[in-house]
């Protein structure tokens, strides 16, 4: 069956300071890959996706970025963070137009 | 823009009772749509999906109805359980589109 990790579950990070987040897909091969973020009482927010290797798309400008260096790491990256980009990140697995299946989850704290 | 809402932010029942959560959507190009169940800290987690050739589809303990013609999406839940109490997402797709979500509905259950 597939499965779906991401870490860190938790992070409190500076403004200013650097961001990675990562995300690993088990049981599947070459499979779309999503970032969303989910701001507090709100609904989801997509942010990146890649059909493949070295593939990413934006869906929204923004002071982050993504890279897909294999078939199924998903990363989540920033050079300098702000306050707005607190929330809960989350990586999720699946077809376009079908069923996608989430990670647990990284909550982001910038203070 | 397209977007997805769900008429009431909050739902409370008595345990017990059958759930009705409501999600309309604007977009009549949409061909998947899906609820997803949140608890919280974690991340979405599957519930039941539906295609726009469909109007029914029935799973354990949840049905979803899809009205294509006033563009409305319905989760409903029998004998509502404790164990139901989350944040309950809907979201739609066009062919091979990416997932537009709502914004959310809180169930909670009372015992």
């Amino acid at each position: 069956s597939q499965t779906i990790h991401q870490w860190p579950a938790t992070l409190v990070q500076p403004v200013g300071s650097p961001l990675s987040l990562e995300c690993t897909v088990e049981g599947t091969s070459n499979p779309n890959l999503y970032w969303y973020r989910q701001a507090a009482g709100r609904g989801l927010q997509l942010l990146f996706y890649s059909v493949g290797i070295g593939q990413i798309s934006s869906e929204v400008p923004q002071n982050l970025s993504a890279s897909r260096p294999q078939d199924r790491q998903f990363i989540l990256s920033s050079k300098k963070l702000l306050l707005s980009d607190s929330g809960f990140y989350l990586c999720a697995w699946g077809g376009l137009g079908e069923t996608q299946y989430f990670g647990p989850g990284t909550r982001l704290l910038v203070l | 823009g397209e977007s997805v809402g769900l008429h009431l932010p909050t739902l409370s029942v008595q345990e017990g009772d059958n759930s009705i959560i409501n999600c309309a959507y604007s977009n009549s190009a949409s061909d998947y749509f899906i609820w997803y169940k949140q608890e919280s800290g974690k991340g979405p987690q599957f519930i039941i999906d539906i295609r726009s050739n469909m109007d029914k589809r029935q799973g354990q303990r949840v049905t979803v109805l899809l009205n294509k013609t006033v563009k409305h999406l319905s989760l409903q839940i029998a004998a509502t359980q404790p164990g139901d109490s989350a944040v309950y997402f809907c979201a739609d797709a066009p062919f091979l589109g990416k997932l537009i979500f709502g914004q959310g509905t809180t169930l909670q259950v009372k015992p």
